[in-house]
């Protein structure tokens, strides 16, 4: 079975500053995907970025970016020029390869951007 | 695009009560996915189908949920008799898994449900 960890339970940054969000998992899977999930206090789970495991090159979207290690089964979350906007859950989420796979996902990270 | 539709939004019922959930998923995507969220238990699956057909079933907590995909546009999560502990957020989420090599779930606004 697959685990995912967020051990930061809690973090904040300042508006336009940048933040990492921490997040491991553990498979015996060789393929598979990795996720990251916002949740703002509407409750709305949105995507916000997602990294194949065969591709060595970290994904980016806008401000997002991802830090893939896949040998030490690491996938860090870097938010650039945080915006109030960004204020909200982070879940880093895992899904195998193959027809109909679930997500698991991790415990989640609460992000707050303050002035 | 609506993206994935879920009604109703907010229920609230009493124990012993039947609860049933309603999810339309993105038109094309050929997976749906049911999730629950809850603080001690976090996001946790519930069921899958894909083409409409159940896969796995076993996040399921007991026989009281019951799920159904009569057709590709329309899904049901059933909870009978209803208790106090299944309150929480249940999620639909839909994909277009395999198609075009997509594999990305999208999810609905979900549904807080609250059982007195």
């Amino acid at each position: 079975a697959q685990t995912v960890t967020q051990s930061q339970p809690e973090m904040s940054v300042q508006e336009a500053e940048t933040v990492t969000l921490s997040c491991t998992y553990d498979t015996s899977e060789s393929n598979y995907y990795l996720f990251w999930y916002k949740q703002p206090p509407s409750r709305q789970m949105i995507l916000v970025i997602r990294q194949e495991a065969y591709k060595q090159q970290n994904a980016t979207e806008n401000r997002f970016s991802v830090n893939f290690q896949k040998a030490a089964k690491s996938f860090s979350l870097k938010i650039s020029d945080s915006q109030l906007g960004d204020t909200a859950m982070y879940f880093c989420a895992f899904m195998r390869t193959g027809t109909a796979s679930k997500l698991t996902f991790g415990t989640g990270t609460r992000l707050q951007v303050t002035l | 695009d609506a993206g994935v539709i879920q009604s109703p939004r907010h229920e609230v019922t009493e124990m012993g009560q039947e609860v049933t959930l309603r999810c339309k998923p993105i038109s094309g995507h050929n997976s749906l996915f049911w999730y629950r969220q809850t603080m001690m238990r976090g996001l946790e699956l519930l069921i899958y189908f894909n083409n409409n057909v159940p896969i796995d079933d076993s996040g399921m907590p007991e026989d009281r949920f019951s799920a159904k995909m009569p057709n590709a546009s329309f899904s049901t999560l059933k909870i009978q008799p209803s208790e106090p502990r299944d309150s929480a957020v249940y999620f639909c989420a839909s994909s277009p898994l395999g198609i075009a090599g997509a594999y990305e779930q999208y999810f609905g606004p979900g549904t807080r449900l609250t059982v007195t």
